[in-house]
This record gives structure tokens, sequence and C-alpha cells, in this order.
């Protein structure tokens, strides 16, 4: 079975600290994915990666960073949080990436920002 | 602009009972429906996926259908379980790429 592990369920910080969320894939799979998910709104895309050191914007990238130094592990990165970035963070990998391919997601990260 | 939009925003049924979610989407070049079920506190997983010629998908209890035409989808649940309470989400990706939108989702509670 895939999975997709999170480095922390649940996670409250302060305005202006930096947050790191990483998400690790047992699965060697080449594309992994970052996304928010908020009450009413669907699941938005906020970075993915198609390799190792290659990452591409996705639908809300502003205030976010990512990195992805090695194939199973991809961080994302908020400089200086902010509280309208409260929310549910998933993670997700896939193999091949295409519109056909099924991402598979981690358990997700419930961040507050006070 | 591509959308998804989903219906009911939530639901509650009996246990045993059957129910339909909706899915309507204006979403150009289209590539495929899935649906995902989301349980309280988990990750989306996957249940069906539909190319655009396929018009019906079953797993298990769950049925989905589709109509390009009308770009319109259905997810029936069948005989439902407590199990089913959960979110259950409609996703349409496009073709070329990574591009994929998700609909905002339909809650499902099943109650005893």
């Amino acid at each position: 079975d895939v999975k997709v592990t999170q480095s922390s369920r649940y996670l409250v910080k302060r305005t202006g600290e930096k947050v790191f969320l990483e998400c690790v894939q047992d699965m060697d799979h080449e594309n992994m994915f970052w996304y928010r998910q908020d009450p009413g709104l669907g699941l938005r895309l906020i970075y993915f990666s198609y390799d190792v050191k290659m990452k591409e914007k996705g639908d809300i990238p502003e205030g976010y960073s990512v990195s992805r130094e090695k194939k199973e592990r991809f961080s994302l990165i908020l400089e200086s949080a902010s509280t309208n970035q409260t929310s549910m963070y998933l993670c997700a990998s896939s193999f091949e990436g295409g519109a056909t391919d099924t991402q598979y997601f981690g358990p997700g990260t419930r961040l507050t920002v006070l | 602009k591509n959308q998804v939009e989903q219906s009911p925003q939530s639901l509650i049924i009996l246990e045993g009972k059957n129910c339909t979610l909706q899915c309507n989407y204006t979403v150009s070049p289209f590539s495929n429906l899935r649906w995902y079920k989301q349980d309280t506190g988990r990750g989306p997983v996957s249940l069906t996926i539909m190319t655009f010629s396929e018009n019906t998908k079953s797993n298990g209890r769950y049925t989905a259908t589709l109509d390009a035409d009308t770009k319109q989808s259905s997810l029936h649940i069948t005989a439902s379980q407590l199990s089913d309470s959960a979110s259950y989400i409609c996703v349409v990706s496009l073709t070329g790429g990574f591009k994929t939108i998700f609909g905002a989702g339909t809650r499902l509670f099943v109650k005893a």
C-alpha cells in the first residue's frame, strides 16, 4: 500500500513564525503535491513537484515556498505565518502525475496561526 | 471558468438507505472525473475514475455515472453503512498535465 505521511496532525503557530510542514511518501513516486483545504472550498493546489529539486506553482502559491531535496520528501514552508493561512494542509503523491494518475493523500496537518 | 459544483452540501440518511450525490462541472478540456472519499481527519481516497467515454463505474456499493454531454456526474451509494459517513469529493482533471479542479465536497452522515 502507498503510504504518505505528514510530520504533524495538528500544529499551532504564532503570526510571523516560520513554519515547516513535511511530507514523506514510500512508493518512489515522481510527483508530489501540497494542497490546502478550507470549509466550503475544494482542495486548492499550492505547489507541486515532478522531480527532485523541481517545483511548480499551483493556484495559490503566495506566502508559501517548497523544497524537494530528496525524491521521497516534499516540504511546505510558510516563511512568515499569517492568520489567513490557518487551514488543513494535505500532501499527495502520484506515480506519473498525468491527468489519469491517482493521487494518494496523507492524513493532513491542521495548522492554526494565532 | 473551470468549476466543479457539488450538491447537496450535506446529507443525513438512515443506515441501509440509498443516496445519490451530484457533481456538475464546467471544465475544459476534460480528461477524467474522479470521486474521492474523505473520512474525518484523513486524506481523500480515490473511489472511482471515469474518462470521457465511460458513463458508469462501480466500486462495491458505490456507483458513479458520467454524462459528458450535460457535464454531470453522480455517485450512488447503495445500502448505506455507518462507515459511509464521510465527505465525498468530485474531482475533474484537464488534459495535458497536472491541472485538477476539486469540488467542495458533500458531507454525508449515516445514522443508525
